[in-house]
C-alpha cells in the first residue's frame, strides 16, 4: 500500500524558534497533501490543503504566516511552525493522495511538537 | 457545518467478544463515511468506507452500514482479537467534491487475551 513518512517523529524546541516538519510520500506521487493537528483526546483538525506547485489553502482560523506550508514536489511537503510558542505544542499529522490512490488519503505517523 | 460524534473510550474487551463502536454524524447533503484505524506507532489507515445510504463497508471482519435515517455509521466486529487493539476514528467527507475529512475524537480499543 501507499506509504507516507514524517520527520521528525518528535521535536522539542524553545519558544520563539522555528520548526520544520517534513511529509514524504514514499511510493506514490502525491498531488495533494493535507496537514492536520491533533490535541490530546480530540479530533484531528484540518489545518491546510496543498496541491503540488500551488499555494496552500488554509482552514478558517489557521494563521498562514505562522504555519508555512510548501509542497514543492510530488513527494514532499513541509510544514514550518514559525516563532513557536507553547500553545503550538501538539501532534501534527500529514496525509497525501495522488492519481494512484483512488481518492483515499494515506496518513503519516505524526510528529509530536513540544515548545518550551 | 459537518461534525462526527463517536463513543468515548477507552473500550476494553476480552478476546472473541463482540465489538460495537458507535458513530453518528451531522452533514449537509450526502456525505461519504469512513472508519480509520491507528495501530500503535503507525499512521492512520483506512479500514472501510461507504459512499451512499444503505451501503455496507467491510474489511478484516469489521463492518459498518451507512444509515441515513439515523445518521449513523456504527463499527462492528463479531469476534475481536488482541491484534485489533488500536484507536478507531470515524470520519466523513461531503459530497461536493470536497476532499476534506471531518474526524470524530477517536476510540481507543484494548483487547485482552
Amino acid at each position: 500500500g501507499a506509504v507516507v513518512s514524517q520527520h521528525p517523529s518528535w521535536v522539542i524546541c524553545k519558544s520563539g524558534t522555528s520548526v520544520k516538519i517534513e511529509c514524504r510520500s514514499l511510493d506514490f506521487q502525491a498531488t495533494t497533501m493535507f496537514w492536520y493537528r491533533q490535541f490530546p483526546k480530540q479530533s484531528l483538525m484540518l489545518m491546510a490543503t496543498s496541491n503540488e506547485g500551488s499555494k496552500a489553502t488554509y482552514e478558517q482560523g489557521v494563521e498562514k504566516d505562522k504555519f508555512l506550508i510548501n509542497h514543492a514536489s510530488l513527494t514532499l511537503s513541509t510544514l514550518t511552525v514559525t516563532s513557536a510558542h507553547p500553545e503550538d505544542s501538539s501532534f501534527y499529522i500529514c496525509s497525501a493522495k495522488g492519481w494512484d490512490t483512488r481518492d483515499t488519503q494515506y496518513f503519516g505517523p505524526g510528529t509530536r511538537l513540544t515548545v518550551l | 457545518g459537518n461534525s462526527v460524534t463517536q463513543m468515548e473510550g477507552p473500550v476494553t474487551l476480552s478476546e472473541e467478544a463482540f465489538l460495537t463502536i458507535n458513530c453518528t454524524y451531522t452533514a449537509t447533503g450526502y456525505p461519504s463515511l469512513f472508519w480509520y484505524v491507528q495501530y500503535p506507532g503507525e499512521g492512520l489507515q483506512l479500514l472501510l468506507k461507504a459512499t451512499k445510504a444503505d451501503d455496507k463497508g467491510s474489511n478484516k471482519g469489521f463492518e459498518a452500514t451507512y444509515r441515513k435515517e439515523t445518521t449513523s455509521f456504527h463499527l462492528e466486529k463479531g469476534s475481536v482479537q488482541v491484534s485489533d487493539s488500536a484507536v478507531y476514528f470515524c470520519a466523513l467527507t461531503s459530497n461536493f467534491g470536497n476532499e476534506k475529512l471531518t474526524f470524530g475524537t477517536g476510540t481507543r480499543l484494548t483487547i485482552i487475551p
